[in-house]
């Protein structure tokens, strides 16, 4: 099954671009990246999903190299809203449909 | 609006009891979720149902159990098996094959 390995935390300050990246070695060929937000308390939400190369959004941009080993979300000019936990997830589909979140990436935005 | 919904919001039980945990969606989706977090922790993966009357084992099912009688819902049992249940329990639907999942605002349970 695809693994995904992110950083624990990471720190920025408002006004920033930050970039997170998420390493998935094992990706299969038709799956996708599909990055979510979770605040405390609440269910992630849908930020951006991407299969090669780049995606935009209003919210973010995800970079996904060629060979599709890693993926990088980025957050322009972050606020301090923005602090959240931030998950990548390899939609498996050829595994039935098993979606398995990694550890996820705490975001926290400094003024 | 379209949504998922979860209830109860917050839940208490005394060791021993069993609970069950609702989830509704009127998203139209075929596939549902039961997810389960704990503190500073990320998601794991209970059950999953892509299909109504046919559900899959996640990673830690052990303790929990689900059913699917409707597209609409997928209703979650936390048994007195379940030797630590106090967690924040996360619903989820989506279409096959997206990755795209739409959370409700989940349920977190409490036993004294």
């Amino acid at each position: 099954l695809a693994k995904t390995t992110q950083p624990i935390s990471m720190d920025s300050y408002e006004g920033q671009e930050v970039n997170i990246t998420c390493s998935h070695n094992n990706i299969a060929t038709n799956d996708y990246i599909t990055w979510y937000q979770q605040f405390p308390s609440q269910g992630p939400r849908f930020i951006i999903q991407g299969y090669k190369t780049k995606v935009t959004n209003e919210v973010a941009s995800l970079f996904i190299p060629a060979d599709r080993k890693s993926s990088t979300l980025s957050l322009p000019r972050v606020s301090l809203s923005d602090t959240a936990v931030y998950y990548c997830l390899v939609d498996l589909y050829n595994q039935g449909g098993k979606l398995i979140f990694g550890q996820g990436t705490e975001l926290s935005v400094k003024p | 609006d379209g949504g998922i919904t979860q209830s109860p919001k917050y839940l208490f039980r005394k060791e021993g009891q069993n609970v069950t945990l609702s989830c509704e969606q009127n998203l139209n989706h075929d596939a549902m979720y039961w997810y389960r977090q704990d503190p500073g922790q990320g998601l794991r993966l209970i059950y999953y149902s892509q299909i109504v009357n046919d559900f899959q084992k996640g990673d830690i099912a052990e303790g929990y159990s689900v059913s699917r009688e409707k597209k609409e819902s997928f209703p979650l049992t936390v048994t007195s098996a379940q030797k630590n249940p106090t967690a924040f329990y996360l619903c989820a639907s989506g279409r096959q094959g997206s990755g795209e999942l739409f959370f409700g605002e989940g349920s977190r349970l409490t036993v004294l």
